[in-house]
């Protein structure tokens, strides 16, 4: 297992579009979570999964904002309607439910123009 | 809220400098706290934890104590190298295993050979 996998790695799209993110997670972890980073700020936490079930989400995350864990095992992000403001680094983070340890995917950039 | 206050960057020492990167914390509960550290071009590593007052957490000569009465879990060590520069944040998690991190600004360290 060579870790949290995310796809794509940069993403530029044009305001109004809608975009999906891929986050894969370590095999045997049964937690997901999605967090966003603005550019000098530390990531912020958008949502949580334990298996397929999304237990808590963010003021953050607006109703343009979708994310899916179908089966338990890779999660979706999508965006509807990207505006500029959503330009961002989009993490995404896996745990083992017993341990306290996140491990975290490079991210995907987006950039909305 | 949850909040985490992280010294301002960036910092800029010479190799074999101490280091210090000051970290305050504001909850409501009892939270572990974590340092991870985002090197050029990878994603976020947890570098040290801790998760009761008093605890000493420490990593590739990185320490952080995490200091109830003063809220603190400041960073340090004693000889900094090149390949220690990087982002550095310092987050809480106010649920054990459950990884909901929040976490600071970052600070971005320098080492100069």
């Amino acid at each position: 297992d060579t870790g949290v996998s995310q796809d794509p790695r940069h993403k530029i799209t044009k305001r109004g579009q809608n975009v999906t993110f891929r986050c894969d997670p370590i095999s045997e972890h049964n937690r997901l979570y999605w967090y966003r980073q603005t550019l000098g700020q530390g990531p912020e936490f958008l949502t949580y999964f334990q298996n397929e079930a999304q237990l808590e989400k963010s003021r953050l995350l607006s109703d343009r904002f979708s994310a899916e864990r179908p089966k338990g095992s890779f999660s979706t992000l999508e965006i509807q309607r990207t505006e500029q403001g959503d330009s961002a680094m989009y993490l995404c983070a896996s745990s083992f439910s017993l341990t306290d340890e996140a491990f975290f995917g490079q991210g995907t950039r987006l950039t909305v123009v | 809220g949850d909040s985490v206050t992280q010294m301002e960057g960036p910092v800029t020492l010479s190799e074999e400098a101490f280091l210090t990167i000051n970290c305050t914390y504001t909850a409501t509960g009892y939270p572990s706290l974590f340092w991870y550290v985002q090197y050029p071009g990878e994603g976020l590593q947890l570098l040290l934890k801790a998760t009761k007052a008093d605890d000493k957490g420490s990593n590739k000569g990185f320490e952080a104590t995490y200091r109830k009465e003063t809220t603190s879990f400041h960073l340090e060590k004693g000889s900094v190298q090149v390949s220690d520069s990087a982002v550095y944040f310092c987050a809480l998690s106010e649920i054990q295993g459950a990884q909901k991190l929040v976490f600071g600004q970052g600070t971005r360290l320098t080492i100069n050979p």
